[in-house]
């Protein structure tokens, strides 16, 4: 079974707080991507990685970085944490398919 | 400029009674169109996928029309029940190798029993 995993299911933090997601994947997938879903905007692309140490931009990177240090971990940095980061996150990977495999997704609030 | 839609933020009906979920896409290079079902708290999960060349796609009580002329999709779900309750995504491929994919504001269905 295809297994794509985030560090933890529910994060809380604090204003300015340099912030954390790790997703791991034991798919061998080329490709992984870093979305936020927000109630009524859909899951809008973050950050992406087309391979080790790669990575590109997506529709909203403001605010935001990303590592791919492994092919099979894609960590998304907030480098300080700010009330309008307060969002369900969510990391996905994908191979040879157009099909995306999601992770269980980080419910993140910042207070 | 969102190039797939859903204008449907919600929807309900009755158990037993079919659902029918839209999709509009502006991009008519898309040759790929999937859906995804997303619980609370939950990933999303692949649910079924048209390919451009097909008009239908139907598995189990799940089935994808696809109208190109009009630029648009619909899923239908027979009969509905209360474990459909759930955000649906449609989502359609953008061109490059990365598989990346662009979604739809999704369309949360709530079945009532």
């Amino acid at each position: 079974d295809v297994k794509v995993t985030q560090s933890s299911r529910y994060l809380v933090k604090r204003t300015g707080e340099k912030v954390f997601l790790e997703c791991v994947q034991d798919m061998d997938h080329e490709n992984m991507f870093w979305y936020r879903q927000d109630p009524g905007l859909g899951l809008r692309l973050i950050y992406f990685s087309y391979d080790v140490k790669m990575k590109e931009k997506g529709d909203i990177p403001e605010g935001y970085s990303v590592s791919r240090e492994k092919k099979e971990r894609f960590s998304l940095i907030l480098e300080s944490a700010s009330t309008n980061q307060t969002s369900m996150y969510l990391c996905s990977g994908a191979s040879g398919s157009n099909e995306q495999f999601f992770g269980p997704g980080t419910r993140l609030t910042v207070l | 400029d969102q190039q797939v839609k859903q204008n449907s933020p919600s929807l309900s009906v009755q158990e037993g009674r079919i659902s029918i979920l839209n999709c509009d896409y502006t991009n008519s290079m898309f040759d790929y169109f999937l859906w995804y079902k997303k619980y609370p708290a939950e990933g999303p999960t692949f649910l079924i996928s048209i390919s451009s060349i097909k008009d239908k796609n139907e598995d189990g009580r799940f089935t994808v029309f696809l109208n190109k002329s009009a630029k648009h999709l619909s899923l239908h779900i027979v009969p509905s029940q209360p474990g459909d309750s759930a955000v649906y995504f449609c989502a359609a491929p953008l061109s490059g190798s990365a598989r990346q994919l662009t979604f739809g504001s999704g369309t949360q269905l709530t079945v009532l029993p």
